[in-house]
């Protein structure tokens, strides 16, 4: 079985500033995916970003990059110049397969 | 144009009643899913269909019958409903697994309110 675990239930950044969110993961899984997704308060869950367990290389896209430590088992989201439209729930995710687990989610403020 | 749809987006109801969400998608992909979205906004996998067969059934009571008639819809059945069935039920799906390609999109979302 696959667990995900996100430490940080709230967090808060001003405009333009960095923020991490921290996720753990724990898998026996050789071959697996890492997700982060975003769900602002439409609902709606948006993919922000995905890295291949295989890759050593972490994933950016735009704004959004993460720090993916395999052998620490930790795929960190860092978001650079945030933005108010960063406010959201944000989900770490594993997924080998047939089905995606979730962390609990950590909320993220945006303030001006 | 909607990728993963939903309807409705919106459904309240009373205990005991029958209800149904129904979910297309029009991305091609082999696999689709449901997840459910508690109060604290914990989601869970329901099940998992491949090429309209039943591939995850995470201990789902059964009430909940998902129905897939073709590859791009997957439906969802609730029977005698109860208060604990309250939460936001999402569709989603993904290219078939066996081509490694992981990466789920989701629906906008069924909210379900059980009075």
């Amino acid at each position: 079985a696959q667990t995900v675990t996100q430490s940080q239930p709230e967090m808060s950044v001003q405009e333009a500033e960095t923020v991490t969110l921290s996720c753990t993961y724990d898998t026996s899984e050789s071959n697996y995916y890492l997700f982060w997704y975003k769900q602002p308060p439409s609902r709606q869950m948006i993919l922000v970003i995905r890295q291949e367990a295989y890759k050593q290389q972490n994933a950016t896209e735009n704004r959004f990059s993460v720090n993916f430590q395999k052998a620490a088992k930790s795929f960190s989201l860092k978001i650079s110049d945030s933005q108010l439209g960063d406010t959201a729930m944000y989900f770490c995710a594993s997924g080998s397969g047939y089905a995606l687990n979730f962390g609990k989610g950590t909320s993220l403020l945006v303030t001006p | 144009d909607t990728a993963v749809s939903q309807t409705p987006k919106y459904l309240v109801t009373q205990m005991g009643n029958d209800k149904s969400i129904k979910c297309e998608q029009n991305l091609g992909h082999d696999t689709m899913y449901w997840y459910k979205q508690d109060s604290k906004k914990f989601l869970k996998i329901m099940f998992s269909y491949n090429n309209k067969e039943l591939i995850i059934n995470e201990t789902v009571p059964n009430r909940f019958s998902p129905k897939s008639p073709d590859k791009a819809h997957l439906n969802l059945h609730i029977n005698s409903l109860e208060l604990g069935d309250s939460a936001v039920y999402f569709c989603a799906s993904s290219q078939d697994y066996l081509a490694g390609e992981e990466t789920q999109y989701f629906g906008p979302g069924t909210r379900l309110l059980v009075l």
